[in-house]
């Protein structure tokens, strides 16, 4: 079965400082994808990234970072310089290889982080 | 592009109701999905539909709980003699089949309370 872990429930830092959101995952397949979404009070997911199995290369956007790790089975996720807009709940997902793959399409997602950037 | 929309945007209903929530996806998407998402939760997966076949349904979708997507466009969740239990947001994402793995892209969601 497959299994996303967010251990940090909440997280509340001041403008400007650096924060990483920790996501660790469970999964048998060899092929999977794992992603961030952004939820901000208005409800709507966001998507940031998405990430498969086979690719280790750490990504940085602007002012966020992802850190894959297949050792720990971690895809953590960095926003340098917060700001306030930033607060929102994070959660990360994880899908297996897609249908045309055999696989299945659903994400299966951890329960979330809410960041608070604080003025 | 207009993005995902989802009809209505707050629902209220009284326990043992029906409602019916609309989804229409980014007009070019090919499948779309439904998830449930409680309080404190991350979603989770209830359905989904590649043109108007439904090809995958969780667990978590109760016999009380039909999905449509009958032109391959907009879906439609019914939930029949709703409980308290239902309530919760209930998000639609769309996508474009690919050879891999989509990127699923989410509407809004349509807030349901059952009282």
């Amino acid at each position: 079965a497959q299994k996303v872990t967010q251990a940090q429930t909440e997280i509340s830092v001041v403008e400007k400082e650096d924060v990483t959101l920790d996501c660790v995952y469970e999964t048998r397949d060899t092929t999977y994808y794992l992603f961030w979404y952004k939820q901000p009070p208005s409800g709507e997911l966001v998507f940031l990234i998405r990430r498969n199995s086979f690719d280790e290369q750490n990504e940085i956007s602007g002012r966020y970072s992802w850190n894959f790790q297949k050792s720990t089975s971690s895809f953590n996720f960095t926003i340098t310089a917060s700001q306030v807009v930033d607060s929102a709940v994070y959660f990360c997902a994880l899908s297996e290889a897609g249908e045309t793959q055999g696989g299945s399409e659903k994400l299966v997602f951890g329960k979330g982080t809410k960041l608070t950037v604080n003025p | 592009d207009t993005g995902v929309s989802q009809n209505p945007r707050h629902k209220i209903t009284k326990r043992g109701q029906n409602v019916t929530f609309r989804c229409d996806p980014i007009s070019e998407h090919n499948r779309l999905y439904w998830y449930r998402q409680t309080l404190g939760q991350g979603p989770e997966f209830l359905t989904y539909f590649q043109n108007e076949a439904q090809l995958e349904k969780s667990r978590l979708l109760s016999d009380r709980f039909s999905a449509e997507r009958p032109k391959g466009s907009f879906s439609t969740l019914e939930i029949q003699r709703t409980e308290q239990g239902d309530s919760a947001m209930y998000l639609c994402a769309s996508s474009l089949a690919s050879g891999v793995k989509d990127t699923q892209y989410f509407g809004p969601g349509t807030r349901l309370t059952v009282l």
